[in-house]
């Protein structure tokens, strides 16, 4: 079956560093793959998303490429900011069930920033 | 546009009770999939309904059940509650035009079952 493994937390940052969150899957056929991102007391966000391989997603600074050849999907962001502490999920959808509602999640990681 | 909104926020129960779960979507969204999400096993898929009809079921008991009303707005319910089912429960809706849905969620803040 599908599964999405996320690297250990917590991660604690200073201000203006560099991020980088591992993420690996496996699935069957061609997935697509989602960062999605819990701000303390709210739901989860989509944070960006790839839907074949070498596409890259981003949004506010955040970056992440599908990798088909090493099953991967990390995330990166050149210079973190307070606000952005907060829980990382990574997700992918089956692409042969037809019902790609259903996302498969990592664990998720929480990340802390420091000013 | 309003949110996906999930009621009550916070409930507290007693082993052997039941409780009801209510999610209204966005405005437009047909689809509604619900997830448990607990320290220990994270998020995992309970179910998603579409057009009133359950489309896809996870891996969990019979005792957890859902449904969807005309109006998209969908109802779980979890009946003979266990100390284990202490846990967030989240709604997501999502748009679905053709039948093959893009994984694009959009998650209510949850509500937070506490089992006594």
């Amino acid at each position: 079956g599908n599964s999405v493994t996320q690297m250990e937390g917590p991660v604690t940052l200073s201000e203006e560093a560099f991020l980088t969150i591992n993420c690996t899957y496996t699935a069957t056929g061609y997935p697509s793959l989602f960062w999605y991102v819990q701000y303390p007391g709210e739901g989860l966000q989509l944070l960006l998303k790839a839907t074949k391989a070498d596409d890259k997603g981003s949004n506010k600074g955040f970056e992440a490429t599908y990798r088909k050849e090493t099953t991967s999907f990390h995330l990166e962001k050149g210079s973190v900011q307070v606000s952005d502490s907060a829980v990382y999920f990574c997700a992918l959808s089956g692409a042969l069930t037809g019902a790609n509602s259903k996302l498969t999640f990592g664990k998720g990681i929480t990340l802390s920033v420091r000013p | 546009k309003a949110g996906v909104t999930q009621t009550p926020r916070y409930l507290i129960k007693t082993r052997g009770q039941q409780v009801t779960l209510s999610c209204s979507p966005i405005s437009g969204h047909r689809s509604v999939s619900w997830y448990q999400q607990t320290p220990g096993q994270g998020l995992q898929f309970l179910f998603e309904y579409f057009s009133e009809t359950q489309r896809n079921k996870g891996n969990f008991p019979g005792r957890f059940s859902g449904r969807q009303f005309s109006n998209s707005r969908s109802e779980m319910n979890v009946s003979t509650l266990e100390l284990g089912d202490s846990a967030l429960y989240l709604c997501a809706s999502s748009l679905d035009h053709s039948g093959r849905l893009t994984g694009e969620l959009f998650f209510g803040e949850g509500s937070r079952l506490t089992v006594l």
